[in-house]
């Protein structure tokens, strides 16, 4: 059965620091998606992207987050300059034709310091 | 007034029981509803969906809303102690594909 991957697992970075969280979605999955759940706390959306941009950000979403979607399969979510609360979990999404069937991946816990 | 509520639970049953997992929302706009089930730091699996009003059924599960009363409810039949997890709602409007989550409901079954 085909499914959202996520590289890596789990990552610690100093806060500041540069990080890429990875994913892999499903083969034939046209819509991609970041959330993050913060340890205890609901999971929140963060941003949407199809057809090569952004379609919906929440306001979380700010300067300091961005998406590519650098070749056919690989779908990254980089913060530029960590805070400590940018540390939870961020799961990726994929959903093929219609975006309300959203598929997870298993998530990247990020442990900012 | 929070857009999705979702009792956190914990709800513990025994073996064998039925389950009634609820959640209540705010907005009259949402139109898309999910079950999501969540193991431990482990990530959402979706497992029922329904457009709009009605019951949808799979397996032990079935999914039902309530858009009159903003009212949607997962019932688990014949649980076993694998369904112990965390169960989260979500849902989304016609325009978008954001998800709007609800707490989760922690759920255990006890052999």
């Amino acid at each position: 059965e085909p499914e959202v991957t996520q590289t890596p697992s789990h990552q610690v970075t100093q806060m500041g620091q540069e990080v890429i969280l990875r994913c892999v979605p499903i083969s034939n999955h046209l819509y991609f998606y970041w959330y993050r759940q913060i340890l205890g706390q609901k999971v929140e959306f963060l941003v949407s992207f199809y057809n090569n941009e952004i379609s919906e950000k929440s306001e979380i979403f700010d300067d300091q987050f961005s998406v590519e979607r650098p070749d056919g399969s690989n779908f990254t979510l980089k913060i530029r300059s960590t805070k400590l609360e940018d540390s939870a979990m961020y799961f990726c999404a994929s959903s093929g034709g219609g975006g309300e069937t959203q598929y997870f991946g298993p998530g990247t816990r990020l442990l900012v310091l | 007034q929070k857009e999705v509520e979702q009792d956190p639970g914990p709800l513990s049953v025994p073996e064998g029981a039925i389950v009634s997992l609820n959640c209540t929302y705010s907005n009259s706009a949402f139109q898309y509803f999910m079950w999501y089930r969540q193991y431990s730091r482990k990530g959402p699996e979706l497992l029922m969906y329904t457009y709009s009003s009605g019951n949808k059924e799979d397996g032990r599960f079935t999914a039902q809303v309530d858009k009159s009363s903003k009212y949607i409810s997962l019932f688990i039949r014949d649980s076993q102690p694998s369904d112990s997890a965390t169960y989260l709602c979500a849902m989304s409007k016609d325009s978008s594909y954001k998800l709007i989550f609800g707490s989760g409901t922690r759920l255990l079954v006890r052999p």
